[in-house]
Formats: C-alpha cells, sequence, structure tokens
C-alpha cells in the first residue's frame, strides 16, 4: 500500500557515537519529506525536511538522506545526547496534498 | 503566540458522552490540521483547514466527529457519543501557508473514553 514506514522499531545507541534512523516509502508521488521527533508528552517536533530533488540535507548535527531509487530515507544524528532519546518519524507529502502522512515511528534509546 | 497551544491536555470521557477539544494555532497561521494518535503509533490525519475553509475531511473516521475553525483561527475538533476506539491523542498543527510548509504540532489532548 501506499504507506511510510520505518524498518527497526527500537534503536540503542552509545552516547557520543552517531545514530542513523532509517526508512522506506513506497509512494513514488511523493516529493516531500520530513523528520519529526516526539518526547513522551509532546507533539512531533519538527527536525529537518528535505524535497524530492535533493539527495542530502545538513542541518545542526543532524542529516537527511534521501534515495529516490530505492524509496528510502535516513536521519543522521551525529554525536548522541541523552536529550535525543525520543521516537522518530519520518513522514512524507504530496504537493497536491497538504496533509502529511506519518510513519510508524523508531524509539531511540542512548546507552550511558 | 509562542507554539501550537490544546486544551484539554488530558480529558476522561464516558462512553457515549461528547467532548469538545480546542486548538490554539501560531498567530497568522493559514492551515491548520487535526490528527489522532493512536498509542504507539504515528499520528494519522483528521482533517485540515485553510482559514475557515475545511478543504479536507478524509480522515474523519465517522460523522461523530465534527470539527470547525469559524473565524479562521481557533479550532474545535468535537467528538459525539464517544466511544471506547475514540481513545488517542488527538494531535492539533499549523503551517504558515497551505502546501508544502514546515507543520507545527501542539502537545496533544489525550483523550481516555471508559
Amino acid at each position: 500500500g501506499e504507506s511510510v514506514g520505518l524498518h527497526l522499531p527500537t534503536l540503542s545507541v552509545q552516547e557520543g557515537d552517531n545514530s542513523i534512523i532509517n526508512c522506506a516509502y513506497s509512494n513514488s508521488a511523493s516529493d516531500y519529506f520530513i523528520w519529526y521527533k516526539q518526547e513522551s508528552g509532546k507533539g512531533p517536533q519538527f527536525i529537518i525536511d528535505i524535497r524530492s530533488n535533493m539527495d542530502k540535507r545538513q542541518g545542526q548535527r543532524v542529516t537527511v538522506l534521501l534515495n529516490k531509487t530505492v524509496k528510502h530515507l535516513s536521519l543522521q544524528i551525529a554525536a548522541t545526547q541523552p536529550g535525543d532519546s525520543a521516537v522518530y518519524f519520518c513522514a512524507e507529502n504530496m504537493n497536491r496534498d497538504d496533509k502529511i502522512i506519518f510513519g510508524k515511528g523508531t524509539r531511540l534509546h542512548i546507552l550511558p | 503566540g509562542a507554539g501550537v497551544s490544546q486544551s484539554p491536555r488530558y480529558k476522561v470521557a464516558k462512553r457515549g458522552q461528547d467532548v469538545a477539544l480546542r486548538c490554539d494555532p501560531i498567530s497568522g497561521h493559514v492551515s491548520l490540521f487535526w490528527y489522532q494518535q493512536a498509542l504507539g503509533q504515528g499520528p494519522e490525519f483528521l482533517t485540515y483547514f485553510q482559514n475557515e475553509a475545511q478543504l479536507d475531511k478524509s480522515g474523519l473516521p465517522s460523522d461523530r466527529f465534527f470539527a470547525e475553525r469559524p473565524e479562521g483561527s481557533v479550532s474545535t475538533l468535537k467528538i459525539q457519543r464517544t466511544q471506547q476506539e475514540d481513545s488517542a491523542v488527538y494531535l492539533c498543527a499549523s503551517s504558515a501557508h497551505r502546501g508544502q510548509e514546515t507543520q507545527y504540532f501542539g502537545p496533544g489532548t489525550r483523550l481516555l473514553v471508559l
């Protein structure tokens, strides 16, 4: 079906290491992708986005990679910190639509 | 305002009761969205407003769900005759314009139907 999903429900990373969270999407018509971070009891918080005419975009400590050939999206977090513990969602949007479609999420655990 | 606010933060309702959930978007934001988030799942789209016009309500699960934004700012999501399966977190988001703009989310209202 046309949905955005994630490969792993949980990811554990040592503090200070880099984290890579992956996402697969199936809708080839999607042309805008977003990563959100959601902490317990809070709403999703925008992290970074990327449009389909780009392969890579960098923010502060975060990088999003888009591979349209295999419909794969990833979020890289450099030097993971305890405050990065959260559930991370990838989401997609089609230009003709205003709503965004979320995947199921990956919970990131930071090990001391 | 500084961000999207929602009230109440928590709501417990008896099955069959009507509830109203409020969303105050970021001041001046044109677009407003409602999402439903079940436990352990990603948010799912319910409905979308551009100013006071409800442009998409394809995600509303039944005719018991109704949303309005009469003056193009504050929005209310109403659920009539609540059922246990309505228990979820209801999230509101706003964006400055329509189209592929960053959506900013509120903290959500956690609804528990007993």
